[in-house]
């Protein structure tokens, strides 16, 4: 996969919007960009996923940079139940697995 | 939505049994799976790609004849833990891919924790 650099813990509070960062510049032209969380003891979640677009669902919203080597994750307004490691992965492009790297641990405090 | 169950969700067991974790697929056919183990504080290692009617395939560093991996239908994986020892003690999870879905898209259980003692 190819390497994605986050930062280790973030802080938000409650009904505030948390934007985690993800920095992945040496991402090829047809990789997607993958974002899953895990609640404590929890298997993982899947959030969203996208090429070169902004994508939002009903979870969270990304945001690529134009030139695809960084993107953000927003969660527009962060609860306590969205206390969890956040991952960013970049899969190579026809891999059939993930590879998970150590994520953003994000705490919402209320 | 997709749901993948697994089975025990914790299991003590003594050192040297074996131990059989179940991952199914609860609506949906899953011709592949994945096995990933977590230790405390560290993230997801895959352990290996389970493949329906076929040999499953391993991570570098895992032992096959160890970690023995059985994906006989299309809605059930299971990995057996062979003469288990305390060092095997861990967070086991499955995944699997929904049909329809982006590439990467994968529906995991909720985890086995292996205590052995």
């Amino acid at each position: 996969d190819a390497k994605t650099t986050q930062p280790p813990s973030m802080d938000c509070a409650e009904g505030r919007a948390a934007n985690l960062p993800c920095n992945h510049s040496t991402i090829s032209g047809n990789e997607y960009v993958y974002w899953y969380r895990q609640i404590h003891s929890q298997g993982p979640q899947y959030i969203i996923h996208g090429l070169k677009n902004n994508e939002t669902n009903e979870m969270a919203s990304l945001i690529i940079t134009e030139d695809r080597k960084s993107s953000t994750l927003i969660l527009p307004h962060a609860t306590l139940r969205d206390t969890a490691v956040y991952y960013c992965i970049v899969p190579v492009t026809g891999a059939n697995n993930l590879f998970f790297g150590t994520g953003t641990r994000l705490t919402v405090i209320p | 939505g997709a749901v993948v169950s697994q089975h025990p969700s914790w299991v003590i067991c003594k050192s040297g049994t074996s131990v059989k974790i179940e991952c199914r697929s609860l609506d949906f056919q899953a011709t592949t799976m994945f096995w990933y183990r977590q230790f405390p504080k560290q993230s997801l290692m895959l352990m290996a790609t389970s493949n329906e009617g076929s040999k499953a395939t391993y991570e570098q560093g895992v032992e096959k004849d160890k970690f023995l991996i059985n994906h006989a239908s299309l809605t059930l994986s299971t990995l057996t833990v062979t003469s288990a020892h305390p060092e095997d003690s861990s967070f086991y999870i499955c995944s699997a891919r929904v049909g329809g879905t982006g590439a990467n898209v994968l529906t995991f259980g909720a985890g086995s924790r292996l205590t052995v003692l």
